[in-house]
Formats: structure tokens, C-alpha cells, sequence
């Protein structure tokens, strides 16, 4: 089983840039990055996922280690919405996920 | 365009019923996996179905049995109920088995054993 190591809580200032950590030392190089968050009541919404290169989009940017052993999920400026659960998961294609107990982010006003 | 649709939202049964929950999956995708989040705790991986057969597993005991219907929804069936199987359940679904395997999550299913 691919694991995943995240920080159990962090906190951000509200519009103040937010780095989320994660260690996947266990990585294979066909194992995808995966990033997902979980409001309270809600099912986890994807973020972003990648591969070796660091990825954009509208929500994050996910910036990965050479050797792939580590990533961290960037958002630009943190407002209150963003406040939630982040998964950091490994997964090949077709393959399951596992989730860990994620980074419980508090963005404060 | 419909995202994952679950049903039903809330759900109280005692020990030892049975429960059945159903799963619509995003238009155009074709797989489903489910997922049990216990209180506090990350999902954990039930099964994942595609083409109507059970592709993997995961460590939950044949109590959880699942189904996958030509129209790509799903149901998830629990028997012999346990208190301990109250938990927020998951649906996911995503776009077959070669791709990196984003899953679109439902609202899930909040099923309560008393």
C-alpha cells in the first residue's frame, strides 16, 4: 500500500499563501500525486493531481520533488472557503486510493 | 452537467438489518468505487466496480457486497449490520482503468446503527 505522511493541522492567514507538505517516500514511478479536500459534511473534491512535473490550475498548484519522494499542494491566498481536510494520495491508474487523516487547515481572518 | 448523486442522504438502521445504498455515477464515467469514513478518520477503500464486476477490494469483510448496473450505477449493500459499520459512505466514480484515476466523490450517505 502506497502511504502518505501530512502534518495533522495547519494554520494560514486569510489571504496569505498556504503550503500543504506531504511525504510519499514510498512512491512508485508509475504512482500519480493526487490532492483532494473534504469539507465538513461533504465528499472529498479533487484539487489537482500530477505525475513529475509541477501542475497549475484554477484552484492550486502542486509542486513535486525531483526524486518524487515529496510534494506540496500551494494555494495563493487562502480565504475562508478554503478551509478544510487535505488529502495527499498516491494512485496508479486504476488503482485505489488510500487516504490518510490529512491536513486539517484553519484559515484565519 | 450531473455530478455523483447518492441515495439516500440519511440512514438509521439497528443491528443486524440490512442496508442497500445506490450511486449515480458523473455522465460519461464508467467506474465506481466506494468508500467507508468512519467519524474523524480518512475513507477507506470498500470496492471499485467496472464492467458490471468487482475489479478490486478492499479489507472489508464479504458483509459488503456490491452491484454495477449496465447504466453504470451502483449499489452498495451491507448485511448483518454492526454498530460499528456507522460511518459516512462514499461513492466516487471516474473514467475507466488506464487513466490516472481522478475520482469525482459523491455527498455520500450518513448510515446510522443503532
Amino acid at each position: 500500500d502506497a502511504k502518505t505522511t501530512q502534518p495533522n493541522s495547519m494554520e494560514s492567514n486569510e489571504e496569505e499563501p498556504v503550503h500543504l507538505p506531504c511525504n510519499h517516500s514510498t512512491i512508485s514511478g508509475t504512482d500519480y500525486i493526487h490532492w483532494y479536500r473534504q469539507l465538513p459534511s461533504q465528499g472529498p473534491e479533487y484539487v489537482i493531481h500530477g505525475l513529475t512535473s509541477n501542475v497549475n490550475n484554477r484552484m492550486a498548484s502542486l509542486a513535486i520533488a525531483e526524486d518524487r519522494k515529496s510534494s506540496t499542494l500551494i494555494l495563493h491566498r487562502a480565504t475562508l472557503r478554503d478551509a478544510a481536510v487535505y488529502y495527499c494520495i498516491l494512485g496508479g491508474p486504476g488503482n485505489q486510493f488510500y487516504f490518510g487523516t490529512g491536513t486539517s487547515l484553519t484559515v484565519i481572518p | 452537467d450531473a455530478g455523483v448523486t447518492q441515495s439516500p442522504t440519511h440512514l438509521i438502521k439497528t443491528r443486524g438489518q440490512q442496508v442497500t445504498l445506490r450511486c449515480s455515477p458523473k455522465s460519461g464515467h464508467d467506474t465506481v468505487s466506494w468508500y467507508q469514513q468512519a467519524l474523524g478518520q480518512g475513507p477507506q477503500f470498500i470496492f471499485q466496480y467496472y464492467e458490471e464486476e468487482e475489479r478490486q477490494r478492499g479489507n472489508f469483510p464479504d458483509r459488503f457486497s456490491g452491484h454495477q448496473f449496465p447504466n453504470y450505477s451502483s449499489e452498495l449493500n451491507v448485511n448483518a449490520l454492526l454498530l460499528g459499520d456507522s460511518a459516512l459512505y462514499l461513492c466516487a466514480s471516474s473514467l475507466g482503468l488506464t487513466r490516472p484515476d481522478t475520482q469525482y466523490f459523491g455527498p455520500g450517505t450518513r448510515l446510522t446503527v443503532l
